[in-house]
């Protein structure tokens, strides 16, 4: 069975600080691979996917995402922060295949707080 | 162009009630899904569909129940509620064939069981 995993709960960080928010999943085939965010009350925003080719990925809000096969990762980057990025994030693989095709299994979260 | 409409927005329920969330997307999605999300949990899929009178469990399905009737609606219902049902309830819509993972959430329903 797929999983996920985001090992930071909470991350705060400055406004124009860099930001990267850790993803682990765990598939026994190429995953197809997501980030979502949700801002506060409401519903979940796609960012960004990735389903093969260039293992750099580019969303939106300027969030970008690389995946690492040989680490299993997913991560989630931003150069500069804007206090408006302030949201909770979700990583969240799908199966390539199969019975399992277009569902999504969700990480638990990485709540962002940005400082001015 | 609403995109998923969600009712009500709010709730509270006393245990062993019933109630239906009502959800609906004028996209003409194919598949539908409900999750309910927990804080520190992340979002659990209860079901979802992939066409009119086409349903599935996810995750956790227990105490809940679906239809769908028409391309636009996928309600779920709860049958004698728990207060492990407390929770945020969120419908999604994508399309089939390769963008099945570009959900689009409507805004959520919180549920209170006391």
């Amino acid at each position: 069975a797929q999983s996920v995993t985001q090992p930071d709960i909470h991350i705060t960080v400055s406004e124009g600080a860099s930001l990267e928010l850790r993803c682990n999943y765990s598939y026994g085939a190429t995953p197809y691979l997501f980030w979502y965010v949700q801002s506060p009350g409401q519903g979940l925003q796609l960012l960004l996917k990735y389903f093969s080719g260039d293992t750099l990925v580019q969303g939106i809000k300027g969030f970008e995402a690389e995946f690492k096969r040989s680490q299993s990762s997913f991560n989630l980057r931003k150069p500069s922060v804007h206090w408006s990025d302030a949201a909770e994030y979700f990583c969240a693989v799908g199966a390539s295949g199969g019975t399992s095709y277009g569902k999504l299994t969700f990480g638990q979260g990485t709540i962002l707080t940005v400082h001015p | 162009n609403a995109g998923v409409t969600q009712t009500p927005k709010f709730r509270i329920l006393k245990i062993g009630q019933s109630m239906t969330l009502q959800c609906t997307q004028d996209m003409n999605h194919n598949y539908m899904y409900w999750y309910r999300q927990d804080p520190g949990m992340g979002l659990k899929l209860i079901y979802y569909s992939v066409g009119a009178g086409i349903t599935d469990k996810g995750e956790v399905p227990n105490g809940y129940n679906v239809s769908r009737s028409t391309t636009e609606d996928f309600p779920l219902r709860l049958e004698l509620a728990a207060p492990s049902q407390t929770s945020v309830y969120f419908c999604a819509s994508s399309q089939s064939q390769g963008s099945a993972y570009e959900q689009y959430f409507g805004p959520g329903t919180r549920l209170t069981v006391t």
